[in-house]
């Protein structure tokens, strides 16, 4: 079962504009990571946030995580049409190493 | 240039007919990791693999099956028993819990 879910399935922006994304996840985990995917592509890593971080950043993204919710989201600061691609949240638990992914959010920014 | 390598890129299979995908990695890790990707959907774990001669079945294994006889290789079969193969199938592999690394892809269509 999926583990990750996130919200919106879909988001449009206009270039230099601002993104947020949001993941919810079920169970406790020990990491949780964001992906990114261009249209046909494999998956890229962008960030791991541990369970007992709260906030990570790593050029312009923005990662925070509230373990007590449950959820996680992702923040692209002035964001370029280059970033028009699939995001994808996925989880770790403590109890085994197979991760799983949520359904992701489609984020299309226009120049 | 290290990194996961999925052959081939596109995949046709008739009715009734085995056909195995090809998954090698040279990052020396343990675990490996097969996913179903369906269009505008998130991905759906297969099979994976945290060392060799061990794996386990995720969340959709009826039709497929894996072997893990070298570190580096991870190939998946699907067989005739799953009867909606169509999809983007990607590979991965991590060490622990940690960062995926994934391939390019796999695009398998049905004849």
């Amino acid at each position: 079962s999926q583990q990750g879910e996130e919200d919106p399935q879909a988001l449009s922006i206009q270039e230099g504009e601002n993104a947020t994304m949001n993941c919810s996840y079920k169970t406790s985990i020990n990491n949780l990571q964001w992906y990114r995917q261009n249209s046909g592509r494999g998956l890229v890593h962008l960030i791991l946030i541990r369970s007992n971080e709260r906030e990570k950043h790593s050029g312009r993204l923005r990662v925070t995580l509230d373990t007590s919710k449950k959820s996680s989201s992702l923040l692209i600061t002035a964001s370029r049409a280059a970033d028009t691609a699939s995001y994808f949240c996925a989880t770790a638990t403590h109890l085994n190493n197979d991760m799983r992914f949520g359904a992701g959010t489609r984020l299309t920014v226009k120049p | 240039d290290g990194g996961i390598t999925q052959s081939p890129k596109y995949l046709f299979r008739k009715e009734g007919q085995n056909v195995t995908l090809s998954c090698e990695q040279n990052l020396n890790h343990d675990a490996m990791y097969w996913y179903r990707q369906d269009p505008g959907q998130g991905l759906r774990l297969i099979y994976y693999s945290q060392i060799v001669n061990d794996f386990q079945k995720g969340d959709i294994a009826e039709g497929y099956s894996v072997s893990r006889e070298k570190k580096e290789s991870f190939p998946l079969t699907v067989t005739s028993a799953q009867k909606n193969p169509t999809a983007f199938y990607l590979c991965a592999s991590t060490q622990g819990a940690d960062i995926q690394y994934f391939g390019a892809g796999t695009r398998l269509s049905v004849l």
